[in-house]
């Protein structure tokens, strides 16, 4: 079965910093990896996703990832947080063994402080 | 284009009730997918309906259960509610739901089970 493990629940950053949000995956075929950010009383909204080619992926508002398949990993990074950044992020995994059906993470909350 | 939208937002119903939810999606979108969002569970996927056909399950009781129509728009319903219910529920639609498609999300409804 794929899984997807978010081992932060939250992460400080002061606004102007780096901020990575930490990704594991575990599927049996070739993954499909997407970044969704939800902000308090939304929906999901998607930021990026990885389906092959280059393993760092540019996405909206400035977030990237990069796709490490020797450590099952899909890091979420932005090289300078805003404020507007603070929200909760979702990590997500499909893979065709699974019938295509999307496994999210558990979140991790980004608190972005000025 | 109008986003994906799901009535009614807020809901609160008694155990044993039972609670209709209606998604419309992105116009020109067939597939949608329902997700139920707790702080305990996090996301975990209820099923998925394609031209009117359920193509994927999550492992919810069958207390769970959903229908898609014509139009695309989708309903889930839930029966004999049972406090732990309580959550919020989010509809996405995208093109066809291919591994590759990114998901477009409602701003959800949120079930209270008193």
């Amino acid at each position: 079965a794929q899984s997807v493990a978010q081992p932060e629940d939250q992460v400080n950053v002061a606004e102007g910093n780096p901020l990575t949000v930490k990704c594991t995956y575990s599927v049996s075929g070739n993954p499909y990896l997407f970044w969704y950010v939800q902000y308090p009383n939304r929906g999901l909204q998607f930021l990026l996703k990885y389906i092959t080619g280059d393993n760092l992926v540019k996405g909206s508002y400035g977030f990237e990832a990069e796709f490490n398949k020797s450590q099952t990993s899909f890091h979420l990074k932005k090289p300078s947080a805003l404020v507007s950044d603070s929200a909760l992020y979702f990590c997500a995994v499909r893979d065709r063994a699974a019938g295509n059906k999307l496994t999210f993470g558990g979140g991790t909350r980004v608190l972005v402080k000025p | 284009k109008a986003g994906v939208t799901q009535t009614p937002r807020y809901l609160i119903k008694t155990r044993g009730q039972q609670v209709t939810l209606s998604c419309s999606p992105i116009s020109g979108h067939r597939s949608v997918s329902w997700y139920q969002q707790t702080p305990g569970q996090g996301l975990q996927f209820l099923f998925e309906y394609f031209s009117e056909t359920q193509r994927n399950k999550g492992n919810f009781p069958g207390r769970f259960s959903g229908r898609q129509f014509s139009n695309s728009r989708s309903e889930m319903n839930v029966s004999t509610l049972e406090l732990g219910d309580s959550a919020l529920y989010l509809c996405a639609s995208s093109l066809d739901g291919g591994r590759e498609e990114k998901l477009f999300f409602g701003s959800g409804t949120q079930l209270s089970v008193l």
